[in-house]
């Protein structure tokens, strides 16, 4: 199995720029989860899907985020506008309802 | 939210013991998680263990869990350089959450030979 794939691995972008981060789960994986790793905070959940469905956004962090799972191999996540703040590692992570969670390599954004 | 707490960092010698601790806020939790991060990777998941049990044995690693203190701790025997890593305790978030974690700020762990 190849695990969690993310693109890009690394994002260096302007400030205003529109940012879109990939993510392919796990095959067979019903749940997705998008997480944010800064120094400052952390690893924090911005939203997970059940089935393709958001069940939980609370933690993204306002309008400029939003998240979609078209399908069951295949999430974005996407920033705009960006801003300086945003700069972090967003990872990926997949998983079984009844399993643990397998994380990508994580995509480095550096917003500029 | 509240957090769950871990010392920053560790440093230990080669061959030493290695105990990180970690405290959750979730009693509710079903499983906690110890996760290894290598510098420029992503997680790994090193090993779990189930509210009901208080101890958890896989070769070199130890966890031990005290629910009524919320407290964890993992314990990893005859520390290598290759350990050198950031260790992330995890919890599972709350009932309304279904598996999604919540972490803590991670514990680098420095071997020296």
């Amino acid at each position: 199995d190849a695990g969690v794939i993310q693109s890009p691995r690394h994002e260096v972008t302007e400030m205003g720029q529109e940012v879109t981060l990939r993510c392919k789960p796990i095959s067979g994986h019903d749940y997705l989860f998008w997480y944010r790793q800064t120094m400052m905070r952390g690893l924090e959940l911005l939203i997970y899907f059940n089935n393709n469905v958001p069940i939980d956004d609370s933690g993204m962090p306002e309008d400029r985020f939003s998240a979609k799972m078209p399908n069951a191999s295949f999430s974005t996540l996407k920033i705009q506008p960006s801003e300086p703040r945003d700069s972090a590692v967003y990872f990926c992570a997949s998983s079984t309802e009844s399993d643990t969670q397998y994380f990508g390599p994580g995509t480095r954004l550096t917003v500029l | 939210g509240e957090d769950v707490e871990q010392s920053l960092f560790l440093s230990v010698r080669e061959g030493d013991s290695s105990v990180i601790n970690c405290t959750y806020t979730d009693s509710s939790s079903t499983y906690l998680y110890w996760y290894k991060q290598e510098p420029g990777a992503g997680l790994q998941l090193l090993t779990y263990i189930f509210s009901n049990m208080d101890m958890k044995q896989d070769q070199r690693l130890t966890v031990l869990l005290n629910k009524k203190d919320k407290h964890l701790s993992l314990r990893i025997a005859d520390t290598q350089t290759g350990d050198s890593a950031i260790y992330f305790c995890a919890e599972t978030k709350g009932s309304n959450s279904g598996y999604a974690l919540n972490f803590g700020k991670g514990t680098s762990l420095l071997v020296t030979p």
